[in-house]
């Protein structure tokens, strides 16, 4: 039940666009993105509920394709503080649980000057 | 403080020893959480608090592994008779409210356990 993230890695430069995916084999109710930074605590980056139009975080949008289950991030003109490791979190619909997130694996994501 | 407050930051025990962990969510969070991750991997979802309930224990991986929230703000996860396997970086998160599923969390800096 652990959603998949696509790539497991990408390197960028600066100014470079990414786009990281994450997908899942159970009906979604909302997806959740965080970035985390070595030896540093995951921040909260958005969220998409079912349902929802695409948001926006300064150059990072993302989108929620509900027929697909598949969640997409949208890195646009990547900056040297967007490098870190990029989690999905997904909140499965009908479930029994109300605060239950299941991470992804992680993308990592290395920007150079 | 401003952020969600654990400790000890660092726990190094010897197999078959209890440890506790605790976490300070921030002032007036209403829903806390804990998880697990490992090296290079996500977050793994152990419980969750609303108030002083425990909502959601399915993550806890064997009865060795408790959590309480007694008076709906500072939480202890208590791991007995630690094994090796126990080994990894616990993290405490809270959220403001609870909206149709968890909204935004506020992660601890986390507990590392290493069991020898």
């Amino acid at each position: 039940q652990q959603p998949v993230q696509s790539p497991q890695a990408v390197i960028l430069r600066e100014g470079e666009d990414a786009v990281i995916n994450c997908s899942s084999s159970k009906a979604l109710y909302s997806v959740h993105w965080y970035r985390q930074k070595h030896g540093e605590a995951p921040v909260f980056l958005m969220i998409l509920l079912k349902g929802g139009e695409q948001k926006g975080h300064e150059k990072i949008s993302a989108s929620f394709n509900e027929k697909k289950q598949q969640s997409s991030l949208y890195l646009t003109a990547s900056q040297l503080s967007y490098s870190g490791t990029y989690f999905c979190g997904i909140y499965f619909a009908g479930g029994t649980s109300y605060g239950k997130l299941t991470f992804g694996q992680g993308t990592i994501l290395t920007v150079h000057p | 403080g401003a952020g969600v407050s654990q400790s000890p930051r660092y726990k190094v025990t010897k197999r078959g020893q209890d440890v506790a962990l605790r976490c300070d969510p921030i002032s007036g969070h209403v829903s806390l959480y804990w998880y697990r991750q490992a090296l290079g991997q996500g977050p793994e979802f152990l419980t969750y608090f609303n108030y002083e309930a425990q909502q959601d224990k399915s993550g806890l991986p064997n009865d060795r592994f408790s959590a309480e929230r007694p008076e709906g703000s500072i939480s202890t996860l208590t791991i007995q008779r630690t094994e090796q396997r126990d080994s990894a970086m616990y993290r405490c998160a809270s959220s403001l409210d609870r909206l149709a599923g968890p909204g935004e969390l506020f992660f601890g800096e986390g507990s590392r356990l290493t069991v020898l």
